[in-house]
């Protein structure tokens, strides 16, 4: 039972360099999303996608790009990464309705020196 | 904004004790709340999720009751154990675009 996979599970950034993270989720959900978890913030929203193909923005989304090619699959990228994206890095999937119940992935651990 | 406020932030308790987790919400038009356990340096796992229009959910030892109308949810732990130790997150969706979340409750079971 996979589930939400995210690839890589740790990485260390220097100022400017780029990357991209990868959400793999194999329960056939519309929805995926990726979140932040800051210290004393919770978690919030970056981007979020309704299907293959579609991306929308969320209440943090500047720094980063997303794509959906495949319905399996959520690409966050940070093309120039910066001090202020070190954070912790989830992925989240559901399926289209609102009383549904949302799986995350283990998380990326990300420093950006 | 939906705002989700988890009190306390901090918890300690001696092993067997029965305890209680508040989360509150300020607009109450939500489809569902989530309560998930992180453990340190670890992802989210959803322990129970109540529906909009449930008042409570049990799973085991947890129950988690849910008063939509005054924007409030507990989540109870019955005899608690130190494998209990954790922090605990609520979420509330108010559409299928995001879930709000809480700080979260950090929990210390003590043997």
């Amino acid at each position: 039972n996979a589930g939400v996979t995210q690839t890589p599970k740790f990485r260390v950034l220097k100022t400017g360099q780029s990357m991209t993270l990868l959400c793999a989720q194999d329960m056939n959900h519309e929805y995926m999303y990726w979140y932040r978890q800051d210290p004393g913030m919770g978690l919030r929203l970056i981007h979020y996608s309704v299907g293959e193909g579609t991306t929308a923005k969320g209440e943090v989304p500047d720094g980063y790009n997303v794509s959906r090619l495949k319905k399996q699959n959520f690409l966050l990228g940070l093309e120039s990464a910066a001090p202020s994206q070190t954070s912790v890095y989830f992925c989240a999937s559901s399926t289209w309705t609102g009383s549904s119940e949302a799986f995350f992935g283990q998380g990326t651990r990300l420093t950006v020196v | 904004k939906q705002e989700v406020t988890q009190i306390p932030a901090a918890l300690s308790v001696p092993e067997g004790e029965n305890l209680v987790l508040n989360c509150s919400f300020t607009d109450s038009a939500i489809y569902n709340l989530q309560w998930f356990r992180q453990d340190p340096g670890k992802g989210l796992t959803s322990l129970l999720l109540i529906q909009s229009s449930q008042r409570e959910q049990t799973s085991g030892r947890l129950n988690a009751s849910l008063d939509k109308s005054s924007g409030r949810s507990t989540l109870y732990i019955a005899a608690s154990q130190p494998g209990d130790s954790a922090t605990y997150l609520c979420a509330v969706r108010p559409g299928a675009n995001n879930l709000f979340f809480g700080t979260g409750t950090r929990l210390t079971v003590i043997p």
